[in-house]
């Protein structure tokens, strides 16, 4: 049980357009999901806090209007990263905490975006 | 400052052989996962500590924390060729609230080759 989905799990793009991420909690709910970012041999990154029918909440220096999350449902979370240059270039994971669980966290298998 | 210190950075040893990871912050750590990933992939969940001085054992991996829960240690015993990979400390920093979740702050990670 408790597992988590990305999809695509790579994506090449070009400079300037846009990518959707999903995050997918397969077999139970998640009222919070966690966006990370690493970059190569780095450590995961906290980028946000996706919470189910609000708005999320983006660690400092993370820029909102850049990195667009929306968690419109309990199994469901979205990372957008609009106009998207190379320097975005990284591995996103994503995380997803059971709704009415512990405090335990369950992470999907990453997508890699690269940007041309 | 990395709030996170693993060590060591990398780690090679010969097939057979034990060997320990540690992960030590000044803080105390609420919910320390140990997590193991292959490079470009997504993390595979090995183990997760809670109280302190709790000890556990999957297969030839033992995870511990220490009473004052800033430290724990990941041992395996008779390492084998699949044990290696980048291994990852992470942990809460804030306490669990019982209503939903905190991100996880991450360690720099471990890589571990084994030689035959």
């Amino acid at each position: 049980g408790a597992v988590v989905s990305q999809h695509p799990s790579r994506v090449i793009c070009k400079s300037g357009t846009s990518v959707k991420i999903e995050c997918r909690s397969l077999d139970f709910q998640a009222t919070t999901m966690f966006w990370y970012r690493q970059f190569p041999k780095q450590s995961l990154m906290l980028m946000a806090t996706s919470n189910e029918g609000s708005k999320a909440t983006y660690e400092q220096g993370v820029e909102k209007d850049k990195f667009l999350i929306n968690h419109a449902s309990l199994t469901l979370s979205t990372l957008t990263v609009t106009s998207a240059h190379p320097e975005d270039s990284s591995f996103y994971i994503c995380s997803a905490h059971i709704s009415g669980g512990g405090s335990e966290q369950y992470f999907g298998p990453g997508t890699r975006l690269t940007v041309t | 400052s990395q709030e996170l210190e693993q060590s060591p950075q990398s780690l090679i040893v010969q097939e057979g052989k034990n060997l320990t990871i540690n992960c030590t912050s000044s803080k105390t750590l609420y919910g320390l996962y140990w997590y193991k990933q292959k490079y470009g992939e997504g993390l595979i969940f090995l183990m997760m500590l809670q109280k302190g001085g709790e000890e556990k054992s999957h297969e030839k991996i033992t995870a511990k924390l220490d009473e004052k829960k800033q430290q724990s240690s990941l041992h395996i015993t008779a390492s084998q060729p699949s044990h290696a990979g980048i291994y990852l400390c992470g942990a809460g920093l804030l306490p669990y609230s019982g209503g939903g979740a905190d991100g996880l702050t991450f360690g720099k990670g471990t890589h571990l080759i084994i030689q035959p």
